[in-house]
C-alpha cells in the first residue's frame, strides 16, 4: 500500500504570497489531519478532515485553511505569507475509529523569504 | 490545554549503552504514541499504547504507559547508530484526530 503522499516537498515564497500544498492519504484513510513543524514550537495540530468537512482545528489565524476532496485527497492554503510561517508542514491520515494511529507523510519545506 | 513534557530534549551515547526518554503530562490521553522521525522526512509510528500500566516490546525497544495514563516511557536497549533520530511522544484525544506531541528528545547514537 502507497503511503501519504505531498507535494510540493519544498516551496520558497515571499512575504503576502499565499501557498496551496497538497496531500493524499492512504488508500481507504478518510481523515487527513495538518500538522506544523518548527523547531521552536515542535509539532502543532492546524486541523482535521474527515468526509470533506472540518471536524476539528487548532489555534492558528484565519490565514491557514484547507479542504478535502471527495477522494479524501487534502489541500492547505496559506494566505499572506510571513516569515514565521516557515516550517515543515505534515499531513497525516487514519482509518476512522481505532486509537487515533496516524500516518505521516514525508512533509513539505516551506520558506518565506 | 493539554501539554506533554519530554526528557531529555537531547541525548548523545555510545552504541551499545541503554537509555530512556520520559514524556509527562497533567492530563489523561486516551491513547500515547511514540514516533521516530529522521530528518527530512516525517513522523514514524512506533507504538501506541492505550491502558494505563501497559507494557509493549519492539525488538530492543520497551514502552510503558503509566497507570494514570499521563506519562509514559521509552526505553531503549543496547543502542546501535540506526537507532539515531528524534523521538516523539503524542497524547490523543478520545475523539478526532488531535494529537498533543512532546517536543522531542534528539538521540544520537555514536559508533
Amino acid at each position: 500500500k502507497a503511503g501519504v503522499t505531498q507535494t510540493p516537498r519544498y516551496l520558497i515564497k515571499t512575504r503576502g504570497q499565499q501557498v496551496t500544498l497538497s496531500c493524499s492519504p492512504i488508500s481507504g484513510h478518510r481523515s487527513v489531519s495538518w500538522y506544523q513543524q518548527t523547531p521552536g514550537q515542535g509539532l502543532q495540530f492546524l486541523f482535521e478532515y474527515f468526509s470533506e468537512t472540518q471536524r476539528n482545528k487548532g489555534n492558528f489565524p484565519g490565514r491557514f485553511s484547507g479542504r478535502q476532496f471527495s477522494n479524501s485527497r487534502s489541500e492547505m492554503n496559506v494566505s499572506t505569507l510571513e516569515l514565521g510561517d516557515s516550517a515543515l508542514y505534515l499531513c497525516a491520515s487514519r482509518v476512522a475509529g481505532g486509537f487515533n494511529e496516524q500516518f505521516f507523510g514525508p512533509g513539505t519545506r516551506l520558506t518565506v523569504l | 490545554t493539554q501539554l506533554l513534557e519530554q526528557s531529555p530534549q537531547f541525548l548523545s551515547i555510545q552504541e551499545g549503552e541503554n537509555l530512556t526518554v520520559y514524556c509527562n503530562s497533567s492530563s489523561v490521553f486516551s491513547s500515547l504514541q511514540w514516533y521516530r522521525q529522521e530528518p527530512g522526512e516525517g513522523p514514524v509510528l512506533l507504538v501506541t499504547v492505550v491502558t494505563g500500566g501497559e507494557v509493549k516490546k519492539l525488538k530492543r525497544l520497551t514502552f510503558q504507559f503509566g497507570d494514570a495514563r499521563k506519562d509514559s516511557s521509552l526505553h531503549i536497549t543496547a543502542a546501535q547508530p540506526g537507532d539515531t533520530g528524534l523521538y516523539l511522544c503524542a497524547g490523543g484525544e478520545t475523539s478526532g484526530s488531535r494529537l498533543t506531541f512532546g517536543e522531542g528528545t534528539q538521540l544520537t547514537v555514536n559508533p
